[in-house]
């Protein structure tokens, strides 16, 4: 099945410093997303971004979809930005179609100091 | 618009006993996936139900099971427990396949 690979696993930063998330697949994907997990274990959506690049106050996101990659941008980090974001891809398959799930990435910990 | 509503949020259970768990998809949304978080493993998908059908299902033992409802509401129910069903669950619901997908909140389950 499809690959998943984030990086980095760990990311310690001070309070208004910036930062890049990436992950990178091993197969052509149906949809992409990005989520950030809550302390009470909550997915939260930040993007839903198959290919091109979004952005949503001081996050944003690329995906370039034919290199197999997404990058996503932190800026001005907060405290409450603090969490596990994890990447998700459904992947497309030869046959034409999708498998409908979503395959996660271990997901990167941020840590933001104040 | 009231999002995807998990219950219980927590439950402990005994070895041997079965569970059913609770989602309530975001109003409108047909499609529902489960998946289960531990820290050894990380996100699975467990299964995937569409207008009522299962569609697609995850590498778990047949002691996993679900079902969907008319109003798109699924349940999960995992029998015969063990400790290492000990997760967080997590409910996914999308529009149609090959849409967005907004999770729910949890349930933790405990197995003692």
């Amino acid at each position: 099945g499809i690959q998943v690979e984030q990086s980095p696993p760990d990311l310690i930063l001070q309070e208004g410093a910036n930062s890049t998330l990436r992950c990178n697949f091993s197969d052509s994907v149906n949809n992409l997303q990005w989520f950030h997990q809550n302390p009470w274990g909550q997915l939260i959506n930040l993007f839903y971004i198959p290919s091109g690049t979004k952005q949503n106050g001081r996050l944003s996101a690329t995906t370039v979809a034919t290199e197999r990659y997404s990058l996503l941008y932190i800026s001005s980090s907060q405290t409450t930005d603090s969490g596990v974001y994890f990447c998700a891809v459904e992947p497309y398959l030869n046959s034409g179609g999708s498998n409908y799930k979503l395959t996660f990435g271990k997901g990167t910990l941020l840590t933001v100091n104040p | 618009k009231a999002g995807v509503t998990q219950t219980p949020r927590y439950l402990i259970k005994t070895r041997g006993q079965q569970v059913t768990l609770s989602c309530s998809p975001i109003s409108g949304h047909r499609s529902v996936s489960w998946y289960q978080q531990t820290p050894g493993q990380g996100l699975q998908f467990l299964f995937e139900y569409f207008s009522e059908t299962q569609r697609n299902k995850g590498n778990f033992p047949g002691r996993f099971s679900g079902r969907q409802f008319s109003n798109s509401r699924s349940e999960m129910n995992v029998s015969t427990l063990e400790l290492g069903d000990s997760a967080l669950y997590l409910c996914a619901s999308s529009f149609k396949r090959l849409t967005e997908a907004f999770f729910g909140q949890g349930t933790r389950l405990t197995v003692v």
